[in-house]
């Protein structure tokens, strides 16, 4: 069973912050937050991970809470190319580590 | 650089037909994955490898599902006397890349699927 929760589905207005938020309450030390998303007919694309600390890339910023137990993905300026469902996961580093998907979130932006 | 590819795209198979799927990791990816992905539904984990050794097989369904990486590079699941609910997309991911340490050592990137479609 995946270890997170995430809303099923948000609507953002193109040109918006698009903020798309990921429980999981019971992380452990070593597990880091990853984020993909799979745009329709596609393979799922990485997007950004991090462990505690804030984090942002070219793509967006993670920001996790100060106890772990939540993460909230921030697409800064959402194009209605950023349609898609988003996976939040966790998973420790080890090498064979398998990706447990639950139902993600599927965002809508709208023009 | 290229990415994982992943071939044919698109398979349409007839009830009992074997079927091979083919995927091309990140060159210098030492571990390469394999989910399944439902309609709908979020990809399911089936297999593992690192290099050319299998070290987790346990989510492949069924013994009809085998799974190959003879010289640790390119891999192939093949699925035996393919049934209706075999029709999936089938994806597969690569991590480990050297030179790289910790968790971006561990990124999974994942290629274009293969969706298969059992009539």
């Amino acid at each position: 069973d995946a270890k997170t929760t995430q809303p099923p589905s948000m609507d953002c207005a193109e040109g918006r912050a698009a903020n798309l938020p990921c429980n999981h309450s019971t992380i452990s030390g070593n597990e880091y937050v990853y984020w993909y998303r799979q745009i329709h007919s596609q393979g799922p694309q990485y997007i950004i991970h991090g462990l505690k600390n804030n984090e942002t890339n070219e793509m967006a910023s993670l920001i996790i809470t100060e106890d772990r137990k939540s993460s909230t993905l921030i697409l800064p300026h959402a194009t209605l190319r950023d349609t898609a469902v988003y996976y939040c996961i966790v998973r420790a580093p080890f090498p064979g580590g398998k990706l447990i998907f639950g139902q993600g979130t599927e965002l809508s932006v709208k023009p | 650089g290229a990415g994982v590819s992943q071939s044919p795209r698109y398979k349409v198979a007839k009830r009992g037909q074997d079927v091979a799927l083919r995927c091309d990791p990140i060159s210098g990816h030492v571990s390469l994955f394999w989910y399944q992905q439902a309609l709908g539904q979020g990809p399911e984990f089936l297999t593992y490898f690192q290099n050319e050794a299998q070290l987790d097989k346990s989510g492949l369904p069924s013994d009809r599902f085998f799974a190959e990486r003879p010289e640790g590079s390119v891999s192939t699941l093949k699925i035996q006397r393919t049934q209706q609910e075999d029709s999936a997309v089938y994806l597969c991911a690569s991590s480990l890349a050297r030179g790289l340490a910790g968790a971006a050592r561990e990124t999974q990137y994942f290629g274009p699927g293969t969706r298969l479609l059992v009539l």
